[in-house]
């Protein structure tokens, strides 16, 4: 089943804007995690964020964590072209997996960014 | 290595032929993942090890599939008698210790075509 789902599924803007995706999830878990995957590359770690914390920053990058709703959301600042690619949510399942276990993916959110 | 090494990058099948795709982890990380991506989907999971052993084999889509990991680096993913609903992206990804200590790093994947 699957664990991750992201919000959009697409999502067009223009450079210099922000782009906001949003993941949900089903179960309790220990992190949630983002990733980036260029159009056919492997996936790129950009955040983790513990189930303790309800906000992270990374450069132009923030997340949020809501365990109360099982939601995440991915905020990108003034984007850029480069930009351009899937954007994946990641859980574990804190039930099962009290420790090590495998993360499930969400379908991802394809960005496009336009100079 | 620097980085998850798999091979081959492309392999082109005719259906019914056997298939090993292999994967080459980071050097020291305990944790070894495959996943499959179809075209313009999110990831589905396949597999985990830790160590040579694997915790985790509940994705593996049919009796077809099989992997093993030996000396606690180099994992064999084996597909026999292939079918055309076999052809994707086959990800894999190791980390230090488990998703609950950090990130996944992937590799560039092997994409599988069954003719």
């Amino acid at each position: 089943s699957q664990q991750g789902e992201e919000d959009p599924q697409a999502l067009s803007i223009q450079e210099g804007e922000n782009a906001t995706m949003n993941c949900s999830y089903k179960t309790s878990i220990n992190n949630l995690q983002w990733y980036r995957q260029n159009s056919g590359r492997g996936l790129v770690h950009l955040i983790l964020i513990r189930s303790n914390e309800r906000e992270k920053h990374s450069g132009r990058l923030r997340v949020t964590l809501d365990t109360s709703k099982k939601s995440s959301s991915l905020l990108i600042t003034a984007s850029r072209a480069a930009d351009t690619a899937s954007y994946f949510c990641a859980t574990d399942d804190r039930l099962i997996y009290n420790q090590g276990g495998k993360l499930i993916f969400g379908q991802g959110t394809e960005l496009s960014v336009k100079p | 290595g620097a980085g998850v090494s798999q091979s081959p990058s492309n392999k082109v099948t005719e259906k019914g032929k056997d298939v090993e795709l292999r994967c080459d982890p980071i050097s020291g990380h305990t944790a070894l993942y495959w996943y499959r991506q179809s075209l313009g989907q999110g990831l589905e999971f396949l597999i985990y090890f830790q160590g040579n052993s694997a915790p985790d084999k509940s994705g593996l889509p049919s009796d077809r599939f099989s992997a093993e990991r030996t000396g606690g680096s180099v994992s064999t993913l084996t597909i026999q008698r292939t079918q055309q609903e076999d052809s994707a992206v086959y990800l894999c990804a190791s980390s230090y210790l488990s998703v609950n200590t950090g990130e996944l790093f992937f590799g560039e994947g092997s994409r599988l075509t069954v003719l």
